[in-house]
């Protein structure tokens, strides 16, 4: 949507870091996601981070948030095939809508 | 456990032809949704349910009807389909606030 804005398209290489960036315009968003979509399939979350926190860390993924930018980005780390899907960044300030952004392609290559 | 169920999976639909999209979920959530999904936009919200009984518009309701048949069921209504509404369908469903929303595996419709 128009509150969330992410770069269309993203490839690595395998065993690289992968970092997706998104930017944001409410200052109100008390909740931030990363949602990943696998070809044919629905969106799972990934992982959230509160509005108060300034990094989250799960495994291979790092969620970093600058609430002063309205920036929020993902790094996967040592990437593999796996990670190959479409990652989307959204926001609540809500109870009950979520905004999504267009959503980055991620094609790792070998 | 199956989640959230949507059906059909693939829908071809002639322009002025209406059908029901069907959802259903298992998880005893309070909120459901519907959203679209278009190359380069994202998902918008068409629809949500906040709670069994209440429905409100989202980003995109126009063309659109919703029902909240009770708990478990979110239906989408297209009553006369355009070419415009040629789109991936997602319903969702969540416990309600800003807990996790689980996703269907969609519905492709395209109305030629």
């Amino acid at each position: 949507g128009e509150d969330v804005e992410q770069s269309l398209f993203l490839s690595v290489r395998e065993g690289d870091s992968s970092v997706i960036n998104c930017t944001y315009t409410d200052s109100s968003s008390t909740y931030l996601y990363w949602y990943k979509q696998e070809p044919g399939a629905g969106l799972q979350l990934l992982t959230y981070i509160f509005s108060n926190m300034d990094m989250k860390q799960d495994q291979r993924l790092t969620v970093l948030l600058n609430k002063k930018d309205k920036h929020l980005s993902l790094r996967i780390a040592d990437t593999q095939t796996g990670d190959s899907a479409i990652y989307f960044c959204a926001e609540t300030s809500n109870d009950y809508k979520l905004s999504f952004g267009a959503g980055t392609t991620v094609t790792v290559r070998a | 456990n199956a989640g959230v169920t949507q059906t059909p999976k693939f829908q071809v639909l002639k322009t002025g032809q209406s059908m029901t999209l069907q959802c259903a979920q298992d998880m005893n959530h309070n909120s459901m949704y519907w959203y679209r999904q278009d190359p380069g936009m994202g998902l918008r919200l068409i629809y949500y349910s906040a709670s069994e009984g209440t429905t409100d518009k989202g980003e995109v309701p126009n063309g659109y009807n919703v029902s909240r048949l009770n708990k478990r069921e979110f239906s989408l209504r297209l009553e006369s389909a355009a070419p415009s509404q040629t789109s991936v369908y997602f319903c969702a469903s969540s416990a309600g606030g800003t807990t996790e929303a689980f996703f269907g595996q969609g519905t492709r419709l395209t109305v030629v």
